[in-house]
């Protein structure tokens, strides 16, 4: 039981480069989640999904987009990578509304030049 | 929208002192959890401790424990007998307990705790 995984665990990136960050959980959770940490601003809310096939926006989905096509996976996929989106990004999940816990991945430092 | 203040940057403690960190939240909801996350250097977020909203008994766990006032909006964590192992940063984050599944976390800004030696 692996919990929730990240991969890469870092990344570089040019400006305009284009990239995926898979999230994966082997819990069979309903719910999943991408924020993203910045210095002094905690973690805010990128986008989620409620189960498999689904996907919502959180508090700052500009520039990324996300699908959920199996429900153990979770992508957040970059476009065209700006050095605003340099930050470390954790992919988090819970079992359904009803459990209290998110489980949190290791995270992704991410750096865009 | 909700929104979680953590008003203190920065604090720090001796260590086996006890310390208080502070958070305040603004919500219409009269059903919603609250959380303390702690994130050592490690990076891992680590769930610290939850309070239920419609619980008027404050939540402890070990030598961790909130002061829960729900009509001042108030979720402080107490860390009793700090050890050197506690310092990190520290969040404290709301979340929904609407039927509606509105489960996404809102968090606050964070609180790094220094433990001095």
């Amino acid at each position: 039981n692996a919990g929730v995984t990240q991969t890469p665990k870092f990344r570089v990136l040019k400006t305009g480069q284009s990239m995926t960050l898979l999230c994966a959980q082997d819990m069979n959770h309903e719910y999943m989640y991408w924020y993203r940490q910045d210095p002094g601003m905690g973690l805010r809310l990128i986008h989620y999904s409620v189960g498999e096939g689904t996907t919502a926006k959180g508090e700052v989905p500009d520039g990324y987009n996300v699908s959920r096509l199996k429900k153990q996976n979770f992508l957040l996929g970059l476009e065209s990578a700006a050095p605003s989106q340099t930050s470390v990004y954790f992919c988090a999940s819970l079992e359904d509304s009803y459990s209290y816990e998110q489980y949190f991945g290791p995270g992704t430092r991410l750096t865009v030049t | 929208a909700q929104t979680v203040t953590q008003s203190q940057p920065e604090m720090s403690v001796q260590e086996a002192e006890t310390v208080t960190l502070s958070c305040t939240y603004d919500t219409s909801e009269s059903d919603y959890y609250l959380f303390w996350y702690k994130q050592p250097p490690s990076r891992q977020m680590i769930l610290v401790i939850r309070q239920e909203a419609y619980k008027q008994q404050n939540a402890t766990e070990n030598r961790f424990s909130v002061n829960f006032q729900k009509a001042a909006k108030s979720f402080s964590l107490k860390i009793s007998d700090s050890q050197l192992g506690d310092a990190a940063m520290y969040f404290c984050a709301y979340r929904s307990a609407q039927e509606s599944g509105n489960t996404p976390l809102v968090f606050g800004k964070g609180t790094r705790l220094s433990v001095i030696a």
